[in-house]
């Protein structure tokens, strides 16, 4: 079967470093996305890794190893306003999207 | 300048009623999809649209009927519900309809069965 596995929720300090993780066991593979969802709203596009390595956007940073079915999420220099939950998704050799239950940050004064 | 909306935001009703959901995108995608996120927040995909022609359609029960006017509309009918519909209802639009497009949501539609 598909799978995505995500902790279900983390708790960080503001100001500090957070790495959110993501593995996943699917069939195929056509890139792995990663969106936030702030309580109540719709979700939102943060990144989207195909090849092995790291993407840095500003704060955010996503990794992907193919070899592993591992990513993870690096948030830097964090804000309360990144308090949200952050979902993973990945493509399958069908094209459509498999998607993680999603990880709770709570970013802590 | 909403790219992706849905009406309406709230929905209370019976157990029983019939009701209807309705998407529009304004960016000129091709593909709509219908999302049933649950109290575990746990995000589903049930329809999916490619220029008004049904591509996906997950076990989802045929009390639930998406309709597609236009591509850039995507609505979807309740029938008889139940209290287990009750959940938030995503609709979302991507330029094609490969796993690697990014997907735009719409606000969401809360929907609550009593």
């Amino acid at each position: 079967g598909q799978n995505i596995d995500q902790p279900t929720e983390m708790t960080a300090t503001e100001g500090a470093i957070v790495q959110i993780n993501c593995t996943y066991q699917t069939s195929g593979f056509n890139g792995l996305f990663w969106y936030q969802q702030h309580a109540g709203e719709a979700p939102t596009f943060l990144s989207y890794n195909v090849l092995d390595g790291l993407e840095e956007k500003g704060r955010f940073s996503s990794f992907l190893s193919r070899s592993k079915g591992y990513s993870y999420l690096l948030l830097k220099e964090l804000q309360m306003k990144d308090s949200a939950s952050y979902l993973c998704a990945v493509s399958d050799s069908n094209y459509q999207l498999i998607w993680g239950a999603g990880t709770k940050l709570i970013i802590k004064p | 300048d909403t790219a992706v909306s849905q009406t309406p935001k709230y929905l209370v009703t019976q157990m029983g009623n019939d009701k209807s959901i309705k998407c529009e995108q304004n960016l000129g995608h091709d593909t709509m999809y219908w999302y049933k996120q649950d109290s575990k927040k746990f995000l589903k995909i049930m329809f999916s649209y490619n220029n008004k022609e049904l591509i996906i359609n997950e076990t989802v029960p045929n009390r639930f009927s998406p309709k597609s006017p236009d591509k850039a509309h995507l609505n979807l009918h309740i029938n008889s519900l139940e209290l287990g519909d009750s959940a938030v209802y995503f609709c979302a639009s991507s330029r094609l309809p490969e796993g690697y497009e990014t997907q735009y949501f719409g606000p969401g539609t809360r929907l609550l069965v009593l």
